[in-house]
């Protein structure tokens, strides 16, 4: 029963390069979130999708950043023109949703900018 | 706005003894609470939750308390392992929402 799987589990993009992160969720969940981890922080939401719905973005920065979870394939993170500032730990998790369901954590994509 | 703070960023337990971290949030409204373990470099992986209809869940060595009219939870570990040194982290829920993080304390196992 594989786990949520996120990758590239490391990615270094220079400064105004795209940066696009991938999810697949635990077999039967249809709730994604994505949260990242700065430094020396806790993990802050960004979005939560439903298979081609967003039903959350309100901890996504308002340019550069979206987010998608299409009908067939994994949930994208895609980050445009990146900057220094964006180098972080991208964590997906997924749930079963409903109000008692737990969420489950990928590995993290670590997105390094130079 | 820190919505779920774990005050003690780092906490020592001889092994065989029990560890206790505290969470306390501010939000009446989070219906659902949960802990969390995270070693570097890996996602965090879930241990443990409770419901804000009860005061105690417990699962083998772990049990976690909630305290409603303090707007506070704690997780005990007993007897306390060398494997359990890790960061942890609270998280609290309204509904089919996001989580919402504490900062997470340090934990670790002296043998």
């Amino acid at each position: 029963n594989a786990g949520v799987m996120q990758n590239p589990r490391h990615l270094v993009r220079r400064r105004g390069q795209e940066a696009r992160l991938r999810c697949s969720p635990m077999k039967g969940h249809s709730h994604v979130y994505w949260y990242r981890q700065l430094p020396e922080e806790g993990l802050k939401f960004m979005v939560y999708l439903q298979k081609e719905n967003i039903i959350d973005e309100s901890g996504m920065p308002k340019e550069r950043f979206s987010a998608e979870f299409p009908k067939e394939g994994p949930s994208i993170l895609r980050i445009q023109q990146v900057v220094r500032g964006d180098s972080a730990a991208y964590f997906c998790a997924s749930s079963l949703g409903g109000a008692t369901s737990e969420q489950y954590f990928g590995p993290g994509t670590r997105l390094t900018v130079t | 706005d820190q919505q779920v703070k774990q005050n003690s960023p780092s906490l020592s337990v001889q092994e065989g003894r029990i560890s206790i971290l505290n969470c306390d949030y501010t939000n009446s409204m989070f219906d659902y609470f949960l802990w969390y373990k995270k070693y570097p470099a890996e996602g965090p992986t879930f241990l443990i939750s409770i419901s804000s209809i009860k005061d105690k869940n417990e699962d083998g060595r772990f049990t976690v308390f909630l305290n409603k009219s303090a707007k506070h939870l704690s997780l005990h570990i007993v007897p306390s392992q060398p494997g359990d040194s890790a960061v942890y982290f609270c998280a609290a829920k309204l509904g089919n929402e996001k989580l919402t993080f504490g900062t997470g304390t340090r934990l670790t196992i002296i043998p």
